[in-house]
């Protein structure tokens, strides 16, 4: 399959932990995007990256929240000190500069408890 | 400021019945793209259809058919003879520029249909 992959898919984690997700994009893809889905609402745009930059990153995104793509390949997202507010769906998306679609991974859900 | 709206929160249909969701939008851009995505509850987004400002042209795909009316700012979606494996959210999204931090989706609907 050489779809968007995310890890893992289900994480339940204690407030205050760190937790971190890696998207694998489609291999040809240079954007990667990010973003967090609450219950009942469509997705949120976090960050992106095209290669190895990250370009821009929403108001969403609190300084807890880091992102990277070391080798322009896949990517990390790093929640640092963990609130109950964090719980949420976290996708990855990769898409091709001057591509037409954007393709979205399964999502990693994330509980706080 | 971009906004979409899917009024319909949720929706059940006995399967073969046909369904329409609805998809309405604003925005000020002259150029934008309108997508469709179904989210089953494995949970991955799965694209459906991409469509341009400039491209009025209603579209059908098997039993999927799409409706974009510039005029009243909509875009809805009708499935015919709906199954099962039609359950799932369908989003509803907007983009300025064909790229995804950019996009704005609307909150979904959740199709259940019944055997």
């Amino acid at each position: 399959d050489t779809g968007v992959s995310q890890d893992p898919r289900h994480k339940i984690t204690k407030r205050g932990q760190n937790v971190t997700f890696r998207c694998d994009p489609i291999s040809e893809h240079n954007r990667l995007y990010w973003y967090r889905q609450t219950l009942g609402q469509g997705p949120e745009f976090l960050t992106y990256f095209q290669n190895e930059a990250q370009l821009e990153k929403s108001r969403l995104l609190s300084d807890r929240f880091s992102a990277e793509r070391p080798k322009g390949s896949f990517s990390t997202l790093e929640i640092q000190r963990t609130e109950q507010g964090d719980s949420a769906m976290y996708l990855c998306a990769s898409s091709w500069t001057g591509g037409n679609t954007i393709y979205f991974g399964e999502g990693s859900w994330l509980t706080v408890v | 400021a971009q906004k979409v709206t899917q009024a319909q929160t949720e929706i059940s249909v006995v399967e073969k019945e046909d369904v329409t969701l609805d998809c309405v939008y604003e925005t000020r851009d002259t150029t934008y793209y309108l997508f469709w995505y179904k989210q089953p509850p494995s949970g991955e987004l799965v694209f459906l259809i991409r469509r341009n400002s400039f491209d009025e042209q209603n579209e059908i795909s098997g039993r999927y058919s799409w409706n974009f009316q510039k005029s009243t700012s909509s875009f809805n979606f009708t499935i015919t003879a709906s199954q099962v494996v039609d359950s799932a959210v369908y989003f509803c999204a907007l983009t300025p520029d064909n790229y995804g931090q950019n996009f704005v989706f609307g909150p979904g609907t959740r199709l259940s249909v019944l055997p």
